[in-house]
């Protein structure tokens, strides 16, 4: 069975400062990655993905993250954090060998607070 | 619409009623997802149709919970003698067919059940 793993409830940082959240996966095979952010009252909104290729993938609002296989991690990071990153961040796996179909199994969420 | 669209946004029930949740996907996406989210978790799967048929409805909790999709678009969550346990967010998305795209989420249906 897929799983994912977000080890911290609640990140604190700084604004300007650089910014990690946490996730780990397992599933049987080679994953599909995702991150997902949700504000108050809203919707999930998709930032990134990792399918396959390069390691480092790049997404919306100036956020990335690294697929490491050997750690089975797909940590989220920003260079510089601003105020309105503050929100609800998910990570989320697909097992593509899981019989054909696309259940996407998510995290229990990291809570983002950017401190002005 | 541009983007996938529930119906009520918020829902207020009686214990033991009925209700029925509604999403309209994003018009072309032949995968739809229903998602149900309790406060402080994240969304947890509840089925999966590739057109008109239910691919997988293992995240069900139960028969009271059922949901169709006759015309491969628009879905219904039915949720029969609804318990105080079932009051949580409600969210659908939608996807085309090709597996390596991202899911496109609604705000989601606030169901509270008193």
């Amino acid at each position: 069975a897929q799983s994912v793993a977000q080890p911290e409830d609640q990140v604190n940082v700084a604004e300007g400062n650089p910014l990690t959240v946490k996730c780990t996966y397992s599933v049987s095979g080679n994953p599909y990655l995702f991150w997902y952010v949700q504000y108050p009252n809203r919707g999930l909104q998709f930032l990134l993905k990792y399918i396959t290729g390069d390691n480092l993938v790049k997404g919306s609002y100036g956020f990335e993250a690294e697929f490491n296989k050997s750690q089975t991690s797909f940590h989220l990071k920003k260079p510089s954090a601003l105020v309105s990153d503050s929100a609800l961040y998910f990570c989320a796996v697909r097992d593509p060998n899981s019989g054909g179909y696309q259940k996407v199994t998510f995290g229990t969420g990291t809570k983002l607070q950017v401190i002005p | 619409g541009a983007g996938v669209s529930q119906t009520p946004s918020n829902k207020v029930t009686e214990k033991g009623k009925y209700v029925e949740l509604r999403c309209d996907p994003i018009s072309g996406h032949t995968a739809l997802y229903w998602y149900r989210q309790s406060l402080g978790q994240g969304p947890e799967f509840l089925i999966y149709f590739q057109g008109t048929g239910a691919a997988d409805d293992s995240g069900l909790p139960n028969d009271r919970f059922f949901a169709v999709r006759p015309e491969g678009s628009v879905s219904t969550l039915k949720i029969q003698r609804t318990e105080r346990g079932d009051s949580a967010v409600y969210l659908c998305a939608s996807s085309p067919s090709d597996r390596n795209t991202e899911a496109f989420f609604g705000q989601g249906t606030r169901l509270t059940v008193v």
